[in-house]
């Protein structure tokens, strides 16, 4: 079935430096792919999706690239800040339906 | 902006009680949803709601779940006789028709059972 894995964390880093979390799915059809965002205390927050290959979806300077080829989502930012701290999930929407699939989630941890 | 509300934020309960977890969703979506996510575990799906019925329904929504849109507004999650193991929290979303999978979560319910 429809499955998505992301890297193991926590991901610490210091302010400013460059991040990438690693998601990969398994899919059948053509998923649209999203990055969820939880804050401490806070619900699930949509970060950012794309809905076809080579769509670059991209908010509050994350992005992720759609890359069928290598069946991979990877959300990057060039310069962390100590409130971007949460855990990031990210998952799929199978095109034939609109569940959900997520990955376990990354926490990512930003050091002053 | 328009968001998702649920209530209580946390409820602890004691094992065998009856739960209801209630969620207001946007007002023009006509897609409802439950998730959980046990601590530590990834966010599952539980079940999705069209139309006034179930949609779809994961092995995790058995018997002792069931949901329910009593005023239009209102989408509710009962858990008839709470076990341990159900203690989670609980998203629920919703949709509005022809997006492509955007769903917008509330912040959770948190259930404790005891």
């Amino acid at each position: 079935g429809d499955s998505v894995t992301q890297m193991e964390g926590p991901v610490t880093l210091s302010e400013e430096a460059f991040l990438t979390i690693n998601c990969t799915y398994t899919a059948t059809g053509y998923p649209s792919l999203f990055w969820y965002v939880q804050y401490p205390g806070e619900g699930l927050q949509l970060l950012l999706k794309a809905t076809k290959a080579d769509d670059k979806g991209s908010n509050k300077g994350f992005e992720a690239t759609y890359r069928k080829e290598t069946t991979s989502f990877h959300l990057e930012k060039g310069s962390v800040q100590v409130s971007d701290s949460a855990v990031y999930f990210c998952a799929l929407s199978p095109y034939s339906n609109y569940q959900l699939i997520w990955g376990a989630g990354t926490k990512l941890i930003i050091k002053p | 902006e328009p968001e998702v509300t649920q209530t209580p934020s946390h409820q602890v309960t004691q094992m065998g009680q009856e739960v209801i977890l209630r969620c207001v969703p946007i007002s023009n979506h006509l897609y409802f949803y439950w998730y959980r996510q046990i601590l530590g575990q990834k966010v599952e799906f539980l079940v999705s709601f069209y139309n006034n019925e179930i949609s779809e329904k994961s092995e995790i929504f058995d018997d002792q779940f069931s949901v329910e849109r009593p005023d239009g507004s209102n989408f509710t999650l009962k858990i008839r006789s709470t076990k341990l193991e159900d203690s989670a929290m609980y998203f629920c979303a919703s949709r509005a028709q022809g997006n492509t999978g955007e769903l917008f979560f509330g912040e959770g319910s948190r259930l404790t059972v005891l």
